[in-house]
């Protein structure tokens, strides 16, 4: 059984915040991704990394870094947290390769003060 | 880059009725299409998901039926449950050169099944 975990359930942070996330999967997947979920927005690709150390940006980067040194763990970094970075952060993980599944984690509810 | 626009955003439907949910996407390269269900507080999971090659997928009482020439794709729940009350998702996956994929998912269905 799959299993994606994310450090938080909840978390709440102050403005101005370096924030982390973290991502941890236990299946030797290649893929690894960052989403952010608003109400109404559906689910938002901020960042993905389809190997060790490789990274792409998403729809939404901006204000976000992300670290995969190693391949069962992917960071999310918030280098200033804003009040509009409030929201639920999703992790998720994928085998690789064409037409892949992804596993969720259970998501950690960021809010930021 | 890949848009996915996801119709009805909400939806209602009497216990035993059907329910019916459209997407669209915007890029053509795009072969893989799944739908996703989450329950309130909890994580999406995978309940169907659709390839290019094939027109229609069903599983029990959901079926995912594509049409590449138009470019939409849409979920069929048929004698809905209570259980089944969620936020549905559907998405998309382009795939790039480097061989990796991702997945650009819709806005999200509120669907809620009345007893």
């Amino acid at each position: 059984d799959v299993k994606v975990t994310q450090s938080s359930r909840y978390l709440v942070k102050r403005t101005g915040e370096k924030v982390f996330l973290e991502c941890v999967q236990d299946m030797d997947h290649e893929n690894m991704f960052w989403y952010r979920q608003d109400p109404g927005l559906g689910l938002r690709l901020i960042y993905f990394s389809y190997d060790v150390k490789m990274k792409e940006k998403g729809d939404i980067p901006e204000g976000y870094s992300v670290s995969r040194e190693k391949k069962e763990r992917f960071s999310l970094i918030l280098e200033s947290a804003s009040t509009n970075q409030t929201s639920m952060y999703l992790c998720a993980s994928g085998p690789g390769g064409a037409n892949t599944e992804a596993f969720f984690g259970q998501g950690t509810r960021l809010t930021v003060v | 880059g890949e848009n996915v626009e996801q119709h009805p955003s909400t939806l209602s439907v009497q216990e035993g009725d059907s329910a019916v949910i459209k997407c669209t996407y915007s890029d053509s390269a795009s072969n893989y299409f799944p739908w996703y269900k989450q329950e309130l507080g909890k994580r999406p999971q995978l309940i169907i998901d659709i390839r290019s090659n094939v027109g229609e997928k069903k599983d029990q009482r959901i079926a995912v039926t594509l049409n590449k020439t138009a470019k939409h794709f849409s979920l069929h729940i048929t004698e809905t449950q209570p259980e089944d009350s969620a936020v549905y998702f559907c998405a998309a996956s382009p795939m790039f050169s480097g061989g990796y994929n991702k997945l650009i998912f819709g806005a999200g269905t509120r669907l809620a099944v009345h007893p």
